[in-house]
């Protein structure tokens, strides 16, 4: 399968844990996007890497969450000290990284946080 | 408001309906327009893009996009029991270099055998 793939696909923490997600995108693309989806809402954008570059990062991403791209393949997206709220669908897409292109998604991280 | 507006629905309709799905935004500034379709505890799964104003056909898939309107649509012809699943437009542009996604909410759609 060449899709984007996502691990763990569920992690269930308790509160003020810290979690940490990975995503391997398409081979080949050169951007890659992390999303937050919340029950009944459109995926929300949090941050994106052009390469091993963090080049954008939502006001949604505070300062207990951190992304890595590491030598421009898989990313990381660390949360700590998780909160209640931090409970979503996390996300992942990938693109070719050619001016406005079309992003393909993981099948997603869902996180419970107790 | 948000730059994005979607019905949620629930939309239900019996099989072999013409299904009509809107959204409306904005940002002038979008110039690529997708629709993703949702199954349940899943990521999205591209259906279709298009970056001008006009009609783009995918067998049962119509996308419609009406810049000065600042409205977009998706038609399922002779819809399915498999076609029900949440169904989400998205936009971008790059008035500021950004390549990020603006996505609606959804609107869940169930068609019924």
């Amino acid at each position: 399968d060449t899709g984007v793939s996502q691990n763990p696909r569920h992690k269930i923490t308790k509160r003020g844990q810290n979690v940490t997600f990975r995503c391997d995108p398409i081979s080949e693309h050169n951007r890659l996007y992390w999303y937050r989806q919340t029950l009944g809402q459109g995926p929300e954008f949090l941050t994106y890497f052009q390469n091993e570059a963090q080049l954008e990062k939502s006001r949604l991403l505070s300062d207990r969450f951190s992304a890595e791209r590491p030598k421009g393949s898989f990313s990381t997206l660390e949360i700590q000290r998780t909160e209640q709220g931090d409970s979503a669908m996390y996300l992942c897409a990938s693109s070719p990284g050619l001016g406005l292109d079309t992003q393909y998604f993981g099948p997603g991280t869902r996180l419970t946080v107790l | 408001q948000k730059e994005v507006e979607q019905d949620p629905g629930p939309l239900s309709v019996p099989e072999g309906a013409i299904v009509s799905l809107n959204c409306t935004y904005s940002n002038s500034a979008f110039q690529y327009f997708m629709w993703y379709r949702q199954y349940s505890r899943k990521g999205p799964e591209l259906l279709m893009y298009t970056y001008s104003s006009g009609n783009k056909e995918d067998g049962r898939f119509t996308a419609q996009v009406d810049k000065s309107s600042k409205y977009i649509s998706l038609f399922i012809r002779d819809s399915q029991p498999s076609d029900s699943a949440t169904y989400l437009c998205a936009m971008s542009g790059t008035t500021s270099g950004t390549y990020k996604y603006i996505f609606g909410t959804g609107t869940r759609l169930k068609v019924l055998a």
